[in-house]
């Protein structure tokens, strides 16, 4: 059975500072996701990591994973408060119909 | 234009009644999905489907079952409706290419009084 962990579970930062939340997952796999969710929304995607080594960046977030560490990483850089977020990884079962397992999402909380 | 729209976005129920999700979508998608979200759990994976008529359980699927009879629609049925159901509910969608992820729906919100 896969299972993700996420860590930490409440991240509170200043604004400017840098930081990471890490994703640990139990079993082989190759595609990783991530996904952000504000208070009361829904999840929206935010990178889709296919491959061992696979990096992406979007503004001030940077995404990684390394397959055979069984771990990826989601970096902030230079915090600002629009972050503030609850931040999930998903991961891919590989057993096929696409389903992914969830780790307990990461409540971010940028202060000014 | 959502592409993936669920109904109702809140719902008050009471213990031992059945309740109904709907879950539709205009992407003509294969794979559908139903979660419940709560705190401390993440998302965790109630049912499935991979097509037409195909569906299959998740990790906490007792006291849920689900239909799936066109692409488009996704039901997932509370039989009888316990404070433990009490939740968030999200629909996911998937195009199968695995190169995208999901897209949610805006949720639904159940309370089992």
């Amino acid at each position: 059975e896969l299972k993700v962990e996420q860590n930490p579970l409440f991240l509170s930062m200043q604004e400017g500072k840098n930081y990471t939340i890490y994703c640990n997952y139990s079993t082989t796999s190759d595609r990783l996701y991530w996904y952000r969710q504000d208070p009361g929304k829904s999840l929206e995607s935010l990178f889709v990591l296919l491959s061992n080594g696979a990096v992406k960046q979007e503004g001030r977030l940077m995404a990684s994973l390394d397959t055979k560490a069984r771990l990826s990483t989601l970096h902030i850089t230079a915090a600002v408060h629009d972050l503030s977020a609850t931040y999930f990884c998903a991961v891919d079962d590989n057993f096929g119909n696409e389903k992914l397992t969830f780790g307990t999402g990461t409540r971010l909380t940028i202060i000014p | 234009d959502a592409g993936i729209t669920q109904s109702p976005r809140h719902k008050v129920t009471e213990t031992g009644t059945p309740v109904t999700l709907r879950c539709h979508q205009t992407e003509n998608h294969r794979y559908m999905y139903w979660y419940r979200q709560d705190p401390g759990h993440g998302l965790r994976l109630i049912h499935y489907s991979y097509g037409v008529k195909d569906t299959d359980k998740g990790e906490v699927s007792d006291g849920y079952s689900v239909s799936r009879s066109k692409t488009e629609d996704f039901l997932l049925t509370l039989e009888s409706a316990t404070s433990s159901q009490t939740s968030v509910y999200f629909c996911a969608i998937s195009g199968g290419e695995g190169d995208y992820g999901y897209t949610f729906g805006s949720g639904t919100r159940l309370t089992v009084v």
